[in-house]
């Protein structure tokens, strides 16, 4: 059964701090992985998205991680701020792209930056 | 430039009312997905379109129903709303076609069945 766990489920951190948030996957055939924020009452946003030959990608702050062999990626941010507070969803495109890829949703890290 | 706008933002229900949630989007993406989220869970995919006139169902269809008749809007019906499907609802949309194939989200409809 396609999978995805994020970890914590919850995390608390004082501004100015870094944190990495986990995700492991149990996805076949993997096509892609991406990292979502999600803003309390928003839709979700990407961050990034990295496909199996990738193992890091960066978006300002925020750096992702891929391991495909042991099917495991992070995402880490440096410097929080009080704005990223949020919840941050890990999701695994399955399949070989299209239409039939399907988009398995991990249940999310919520993180909150406390000054 | 609005991306994915959602209508309404809330809705309460009695059971065994109907209702429509519109989506739009103005990116001109050909494929269009209906989304539920619920706590500890995450998100669920309704039913999709990847076109203008087409629809498919998702993980979890039943008791639902979509029509695409224009390439910009997909529309998500509940026909005799029941509890269960209490939620908030997301509509997404994307180009489509590529491995990459990323989806912009909207703001989400929060529904309440009584």
């Amino acid at each position: 059964k396609n999978q995805v766990e994020q970890s914590p489920q919850s995390l608390i951190i004082l501004e100015g701090k870094n944190c990495t948030l986990q995700c492991n996957y149990t996805v076949s055939p993997f096509s892609n992985l991406r990292w979502y924020k999600q803003d309390t009452g928003r839709g979700p946003v990407s961050l990034t998205i990295m496909t199996f030959s990738e193992n890091t990608k960066s978006n300002g702050r925020y750096t992702a991680t891929l391991d495909a062999d042991t099917k495991q990626s992070s995402l880490h941010i440096t410097a929080s701020q009080l704005s990223d507070s949020a919840s941050y969803i890990c999701v695994v495109s399955a399949g070989y792209g299209g239409a039939t890829n399907k988009l398995i949703f991990g249940t999310g890290t919520l993180l909150a930056v406390q000054p | 430039n609005a991306g994915v706008t959602q209508t309404p933002k809330f809705r309460v229900l009695k059971t065994g009312q109907s209702m429509t949630l519109l989506c739009a989007q103005d990116m001109n993406h050909e494929y269009m997905y209906w989304y539920r989220q619920d706590p500890g869970m995450g998100l669920r995919l309704i039913h999709y379109s990847v076109g203008e006139g087409t629809t498919a169902k998702g993980e979890v269809p039943d008791g639902y129903n979509v029509s695409r008749l224009k390439k910009q809007n997909f529309l998500l019906g509940l026909e005799s709303a029941a509890p269960s499907q209490t939620s908030v609802y997301f509509c997404a949309s994307s180009a489509g076609g590529s491995n990459y194939n990323e989806q912009f989200f909207g703001p989400g409809t929060r529904l309440t069945v009584l």
